[in-house]
């Protein structure tokens, strides 16, 4: 297992359009944390799933951004009709619950809506 | 939403300076406070978990401290090199696997 994988590294696209994200965790992983960080700021919580419930959502989440872990494996993150203020790092992180150990991140993807 | 601040938000040092940054986050409800190094187009990488008031860690030449009851923890880096440039953020976890990050201190080490 090499880690955290998130694809792709770096998305341009033009405001309006829709975007996809994808997360492969360490496999051996049950929870899975979504994070956005903007210029300046440090990585702010989005949303979380333990296999394939989601727990929890932010309240920066709106009704745009959907993210789904279909199988507790893999996960995506959809955000619809981009806006500039969308345009940030998008962080995935795994963990196993129980173990106290904290997160593993992904080298995150960087969305630029243009 | 809990607020985690670190600083300074920057740090220009020369090779073989010593230097230290903070992290402060609120004194009631810790579960643990994590430190993460995190170089450009990089995973953030796991430095420290601690968990308990008093803790000290240590890493090489970089080591942590945590006071749970004021609220803050150090991080320590002995005789900076350059490859000690990167972004240190700290995470403040009050309940079991929810974090709060600070927006980090970015470290430069000029040769």
């Amino acid at each position: 297992d090499t880690g955290v994988s998130q694809d792709p590294r770096h998305k341009i696209t033009k405001r309006g359009q829709n975007v996809t994200f994808r997360c492969d965790p360490i496999s051996e992983h049950n929870r899975l944390y979504w994070y956005r960080q903007t210029l300046g700021q440090g990585p702010e919580f989005l949303t979380y799933f333990q296999n394939e419930a989601q727990l929890e959502k932010s309240r920066l989440l709106s009704d745009r951004f959907s993210a789904e872990r279909p199988k507790g494996s893999f996960s995506t993150l959809e955000i619809q009709r981009t806006e500039q203020g969308d345009s940030a790092m998008y962080l995935c992180a795994s963990s196993l619950a129980a173990a106290g150990d904290g997160y593993t991140f992904g080298s995150g993807t960087r969305l630029t809506v243009v | 939403i809990l607020n985690v601040e670190q600083s300074p938000q920057s740090l220009h040092v020369q090779e073989g300076d010593s230097t230290n940054f903070t992290c402060s986050f609120p004194s009631s409800n810790f579960y643990a406070l994590h430190w993460y190094r995190w170089e450009t187009a990089k995973s953030p990488e796991a430095l420290f978990v601690m968990t308990l008031n008093g803790d000290e860690k240590k890493k090489g030449r970089i080591s942590a401290t945590l006071n749970t009851k004021e609220g803050y923890s150090y991080l320590y880096i002995k005789g900076s090199q350059p490859e000690d440039s990167a972004t240190y953020l700290c995470a403040f976890e009050p309940n079991f696997n929810k974090f709060y990050f600070g927006s980090g201190t970015k470290l430069n080490v000029k040769p």
